[in-house]
Parts: structure tokens; sequence; C-alpha cells
């Protein structure tokens, strides 16, 4: 069975730092690019970063630009966020979704994970 | 940044009703358009992808047509388990972006 599942949120004071976790299971992770996409309490959806199959290519929101990494283990099946600097304005869930290229610049995010819930709040 | 502007945000409609949203960009995205269902609760989910193209395993009640700059995403019967926020998104240029999502609620 094709899965993503996220883990690392929790509740964290504006300024300070979170590493959220996604792991792969049920297809060729390494075939393919990933992606971190979030959703504000209420809120619709917005593509946070993406990466390609072999790390080459990234990209991020100007939101989260300088603040946030993406990085990938294709030997561990896993995608990190590294997320420093953290504002209340990025308290969202958290998707881990799978594109269907190795190029993260093209497709769908045709996999999705179940979420994980980051709250910034002093 | 290519904007992506939903029409309506939202709508009530009959089991059964033929239903149609819209999308727009704000600059031509050929056919590099997705849409997709979240329930509530529930991650979003893949229906159509390069604005025509009905995923595997989706009704095919769903459909999508359209391409440059006007999109329309159409359920030809509503069923209750349709009930849903429904997302148009783009890929012709980074950042990727999404539409602000059409509710849908049944009648």
């Amino acid at each position: 069975e094709v899965q993503l599942v996220e883990s690392g949120g929790g509740l964290v004071q504006p300024g300070r730092s979170l590493r959220l976790s996604c792991a792969a299971s049920g297809f060729t992770f390494d075939d393919y690019a990933m992606h971190w996409v979030r959703q504000a309490p209420g809120k619709g959806l917005e593509w946070v970063s993406g990466i390609s199959w072999n790390s080459g290519n990234i990209g991020y929101a100007d939101s989260v630009k300088g603040r946030f990494t993406i990085s990938r283990d294709n030997a561990k099946n896993s995608l990190y966020l590294q997320m420093n600097s953290l504002r209340a304005e990025d308290t969202a869930f958290y998707y881990c979704a799978k594109g269907p290229y190795g190029d993260y610049s093209r497709g769908a995010f045709d996999i999705w994970g179940q979420g994980t819930m980051v709250t910034v709040s002093s | 940044d290519i904007q992506m502007t939903q029409s309506p945000s939202s709508l009530s409609a009959s089991v059964g009703d033929r239903v149609t949203l819209t999308c727009q960009a704000s600059q031509d995205i050929r056919n590099y358009l997705n849409w997709y269902q979240q329930k509530p609760g529930k991650a979003p989910k893949v229906l159509i992808y390069d604005a025509s193209n009905l995923e595997t395993g989706v009704p095919s009640r769903f459909s999508g047509s359209g391409s440059g700059t006007d999109f329309t995403f159409t359920i030809s019967s509503l069923q209750p388990e349709d009930i849903a926020t429904y997302y148009c998104q783009q890929y012709d240029n980074l950042p990727l972006t999404f539409g602000g999502g059409t509710k849908v609620e049944i009648k």
C-alpha cells in the first residue's frame, strides 16, 4: 500500500525551530519528487516546498524562503522539513505529498499523507 | 506568482444535479491544471490532472476541461459523498499555486 506518514508537529513558541518528517512506503521513493503543502485552520491549501528525486532541484514559497529547508534521505525513504524562525502565521496542518515525476515542478500531488499539525504560539 | 481564482466560493445543490465549478488563472497556464477534492478532516485527493485527465479510480461523473486561463470542473450527477471542498492548482510556473476552493454542499 502506498503510504506517507508525517510526524514531528506540535506546539512551538515564535522564533523557535521544528523539524517535520515524512516516512514513505509502497513505492520507489527515490524515483519521485516530494513536496510539503500546508493548510492553516479553516483556510485553503498553500504549497510550501518541493524537492526533486535526487535533491538536485529545490523550491520554496516566498513566505518560507530563508527560514525553511526541505531535504530527503532516499536510503531511509524519508522527507524532511526543517522550520526555523517560526511565526504565528506558520500555524497550519502540514501535508507531505508525492509528485508523479522526478522533477518537482511538474504534475499533480498524487499521494498525500494524513498531515501533522504545527501550532506556533507563546 | 500566478493567481488562481475559483468561483463560486460555495454552492448548494441537490443530489443528482449537474454541478459546475470554474477556475481562472491570472495568465496562460496551458493545460497545467489539476483539481483536488478535500473532504472534512481529510487530506486532499487528486481527481483530475492536466486539466482533463481522470485520475485512476476516480468515478466518471467527475470531469475537467479548459486550457489557457479558463477551466471548468463538472460533477455530472452530484452524490452525497461528493460533499467536499474542491481546489484547482497550477504547475505552469513556480511557485505552485492553488485556488481558494469551492465548498460544495447538499441542498
